[in-house]
């Protein structure tokens, strides 16, 4: 069983860009879960969307947004990106989104902006 | 809200020493307790999780956590470490019930001496 798929793995942007990553979830999966992870902050929750619709929130500004797709994909976009938006960007999916159950993560997307 | 305190941000510890890891959280609701575990360049994977029941959980690779709710505490164990525990060990809450988002610490990094 395939796990949970992120691209692209690496990738350098320059500040004032945008930037979108992609999740494919494990196959049955339909909730997906973002995180922003940096050193010193830890995890940061972005969003997490089941079935097409965002179920939960972070504290990010409106730079970041995401979407689902009725394939249960994933993409997460930041806009006029900022030094500070250099991280790892974690996918996590899970069967349901009531969170009893294990969180499945990708490797994750790393962003280095310039 | 949830929140997740992890007291140590780095433990460093000789092999086949014992080791702990300490986890405090906070919330007004029942709560689901989580650590996962990340080696480097990889996502992360569930190392053991407390729903309900016995508030002692083990792990298969000799990892223990405690839910202790007057203490607000879910710590983790190992009676005696290995080279390849070496890691960063993420402590996780979610509130039970619902579409609730789960809620990280910031880390502890375990570095396993020879």
């Amino acid at each position: 069983k395939a796990g949970v798929t992120q691209t692209p793995r690496y990738l350098i942007k320059t500040r004032g860009q945008q930037v979108t990553l992609s999740c494919s979830p494990i196959s049955g999966h339909r909730s997906v879960s973002w995180y922003q992870q940096t050193p010193g902050q830890g995890l940061q929750f972005l969003f997490e969307y089941f079935s097409e619709t965002q179920r939960n929130k972070g504290n990010f500004p409106g730079r970041f947004s995401g979407r689902q797709f009725s394939n249960s994909r994933s993409e997460m976009n930041v806009s006029t990106l900022e030094l500070g938006d250099s991280a790892l960007y974690l996918c996590a999916s899970s069967l349901e989104a009531g969170h009893t159950g294990e969180l499945f993560f990708g490797e994750g997307s790393r962003l280095t902006v310039l | 809200a949830q929140s997740v305190t992890q007291l140590d941000s780095q433990v460093p510890v000789f092999e086949e020493a014992p080791v702990e890891l300490r986890c405090n959280y906070s919330s007004s609701v029942s709560v689901y307790l989580f650590w996962y575990v990340q080696y480097p360049n990889q996502g992360l994977q569930l190392l053991l999780k407390y729903l309900s029941g016995s508030t002692l959980v083990e792990s298969i690779n000799g990892f223990e956590a405690e839910f202790n709710k007057s203490q607000t505490s879910f710590h983790l164990r190992k009676p005696s470490v290995h080279i390849s525990d070496t890691a960063e060990y993420f402590c996780a809450v979610s509130a039970s019930g619902g579409y609730q988002k789960v809620t990280f610490g910031i880390g502890t990094k375990l570095q396993v001496i020879p």
